[in-house]
């Protein structure tokens, strides 16, 4: 039961246009919802977030936007830059779960020059 | 540096061995956790320790265990080791100031099973 959905494995996007990275999910008691970055061979760094109680968080180039009744949400990258080239994973959060993380499988975003 | 080490960076070992992955998690926090991840595959969630206890189980196979010590260093260990077992284990740490932002990994370790 995939409760964190990425259903596009890969994305090709320009650089300097908008990257957007797609997330659903089932559980609608999820509290946070979290983008990761990964680069090969390295641990996943946290990006950006958001509480179920917002519908946008921005933080530079970055934005989630979160639709509760859809059960999506989407990262926007503005404008997209070659250092963007990683794999993105959306996780969520339960916080009386003892704040496990549900983790979506994965995009690999390729920012062509 | 994330806070989080990991060691070794990389392990080659032979079938039917058993590995200690080794873990310092961020000063300050007392959850630790450990992923697989296989062939650039998503994060299989293994195990997690919560000052020194065990707090939740995911796919983690009987030939794995893990603990977490009093210095809130953790352990993972790979006993009768297959082709399969193959794989990035990552790390993470988290404290209660997290919430909203997860966890810190560390680098990984590699472990390539001949």
């Amino acid at each position: 039961d995939q409760q964190v959905k990425q259903n596009s494995p890969s994305l090709s996007v320009q650089e300097g246009r908008i990257s957007i990275l797609n997330c659903d999910y089932t559980n609608s008691m999820f509290d946070y919802f979290l983008w990761y970055k990964k680069y090969p061979a390295e641990g996943p760094t946290f990006l950006i977030s958001i509480s179920s109680i917002k519908d946008k968080n921005e933080d530079g180039r970055f934005t989630v936007f979160l639709n509760k009744s859809a059960k999506h949400l989407s990262l926007h990258i503005v404008p997209s830059q070659p250092g963007d080239s990683a794999v993105y994973f959306c996780a969520a959060m339960l916080m009386d779960s003892n704040y496990q993380l549900i983790w979506g499988a994965g995009t690999k975003l390729i920012i062509k020059p | 540096d994330s806070g989080v080490t990991q060691t070794p960076k990389h392990l080659i070992t032979a079938t039917g061995q058993r590995v200690t992955l080794r873990c310092s998690p961020r000063s300050g926090d007392l959850s630790v956790y450990w992923y697989q991840q296989s062939l650039d595959q998503g994060l299989q969630f293994l195990i997690q320790y919560y000052n020194g206890e065990e707090r939740a189980k995911g796919n983690i196979l009987e030939r794995f265990s893990a603990q977490q010590f009093p210095d809130l260093h953790s352990e993972l260990n790979l006993s009768s080791l297959e082709l399969g077992d193959s794989a990035l284990y990552f790390c993470a740490s988290s404290g209660p100031r997290d919430s909203p932002h997860g966890y810190t990994f560390g680098s990984g370790t590699r472990l390539t099973v001949v």
